[in-house]
């Protein structure tokens, strides 16, 4: 079974702060997705990244697929209350979405 | 309408009720997914559907029967459900041939199963 483990699990911080989340697997994927989602709704796509190394910037956020394409990171920079929410990695493996548990992020004003 | 919809948004059944919730996506995909999603669990996948033919079923329990009669419409009929089966459902759609098979959400359904 392939495992993507997404660290941490839960973060609560102050808005104005940096916080890294990560998405760990030690299986190759062809790309990996990252997505949010809000309480109520379904989540939303984020971003694809595709090549290893890759590095793509949506405003505060910074998305980095590892060289070996086994994982990634999602950077945010100077956190606002609006960034809250659950943020979930997804890896492409043979056309389906292998998808990791979720980091749940709270920005406090 | 836009995007992918779902309704009801909210469901409570008992055991022995039967059930459906109705997926819609406006976006002329051609692949359309039933996932179930529980806390502090990663979504799961029920059900993949391709030009309305089923080509995934990760050993969903039977109580759970979908159906897609074309390709904007999906299906998920429930029928003697367990407390267990409690969890948002949410349906997606992507254009497999895409290539990277990004998934578009509906909103969910939160079931609630006494």
């Amino acid at each position: 079974t392939q495992l993507l483990e997404q660290s941490p699990q839960f973060l609560s911080i102050q808005e104005g702060e940096n916080l890294t989340v990560y998405c760990n697997s030690s299986s190759v994927f062809s790309s990996l997705q990252w997505y949010r989602q809000e309480p109520g709704e379904g989540p939303v796509l984020l971003v694809t990244v595709v090549t290893g190394g890759e590095v793509k910037k949506l405003k505060r956020l910074t998305f980095q697929f590892g060289d070996a394409r086994k994982d990634s990171s999602l950077h945010i920079t100077a956190a606002q209350p609006g960034d809250t929410g659950l943020y979930l990695c997804a890896g492409v493996q043979g056309g389906k979405l292998i998808f990791g548990q979720g980091t749940e992020l709270s920005v406090k004003p | 309408e836009t995007g992918v919809t779902q309704t009801p948004r909210h469901l409570v059944m008992g055991m022995t009720n039967k059930k459906s919730l109705k997926c819609e996506q406006h976006l002329g995909h051609n692949a359309m997914y039933w996932y179930k999603q529980s806390a502090k669990k990663p979504l799961e996948l029920m059900f993949v559907y391709n030009f309305k033919e089923q080509t995934e079923n990760n050993s969903v329990p039977s109580r759970f029967s979908p159906e897609c009669p074309n390709s904007s419409h999906l299906f998920l009929h429930l029928h003697t459900l367990q407390p267990e089966d409690s969890a948002l459902y949410l349906c997606a759609s992507s254009q497999q041939e895409a290539g990277y098979n990004e998934q578009f959400f509906g909103p969910g359904t939160r079931l609630t199963v006494l």
